[in-house]
């Protein structure tokens, strides 16, 4: 079976502050992990692959397979960061199911 | 390129009332699915196709149907609606190599 755990409901931080999102994952074979946004009352909006290595919006996210994990990371908080974060795992190779964590509500304090 | 288009965007049904909710995609992706969203639960996944004619249940799948009769459409069937479905309600499409493209919801209600 395949999880993903988003330790936290919501996350509040100073604007200028550093950003940690924690998601940690269970899979038995090679996982594809992503992070997608929600902005209020909008639809749901990918953010980042792990296989891309891109940054987007001042986010990163290193896969870490020894200790499962995908956190989302940003140096330093804007408001417009706020927002609904969710972290989500598929298996790789052709079409697998994805599962979503629970989300992070990320409030970003001025 | 309209994306993923769902409709409607608001519903209210009466419980035991059926309807259909309908996603369409103008991207040519093979894979669909469904998720429904509830507060403290995330996104669970209601059903999903890898292509036409295709189909597969995921987490939550009681009391839905779908079907995908074409590439582009992949409806969602309530067949006895009750308060317990009330929820937002995404389609999403995926090509292979991406994420998933998301349609703007339908916020469901059923009293």
């Amino acid at each position: 079976a395949q999880r993903v755990t988003q330790p936290e409901k919501l996350l509040s931080v100073f604007k200028g502050a550093p950003v940690e999102l924690k998601c940690n994952y269970s899979y038995s074979g090679s996982p594809e992990l992503f992070w997608y946004v929600q902005y209020s009352r909008q639809r749901l909006q990918l953010l980042l692959r792990h296989i891309s290595r891109e940054s987007i919006k001042g986010f990163t996210a290193d896969l870490n397979k020894g200790e499962t994990s995908f956190h989302l990371k940003k140096p330093f908080a804007q408001e417009e960061d706020s927002a609904m974060y969710y972290c989500a795992l598929s298996g790789s190779g052709g079409y697998q199911k994805v599962t979503f964590g629970t989300g992070t509500k990320l409030q970003v304090i001025p | 390129n309209a994306g993923v288009t769902q409709t409607p965007k608001f519903q209210v049904l009466k419980t035991g009332q059926s309807m259909t909710l309908q996603c369409a995609q103008d991207m040519n992706h093979e894979y669909m699915s469904w998720y429904r969203q509830d507060p403290g639960m995330g996104l669970r996944l209601i059903h999903y196709s890898v292509g036409a004619g295709i189909t597969d249940q995921g987490e939550v799948p009681n009391g839905y149907n779908v079907s995908r009769s074409t590439t582009e459409d992949f409806p969602l069937r309530l067949l006895s609606a009750a308060p317990s479905q009330t929820s937002v309600y995404f389609c999403a499409s995926r090509h292979r190599q991406f994420g998933y493209t998301f349609g703007s919801g339908t916020r469901l209600t059923v009293v």
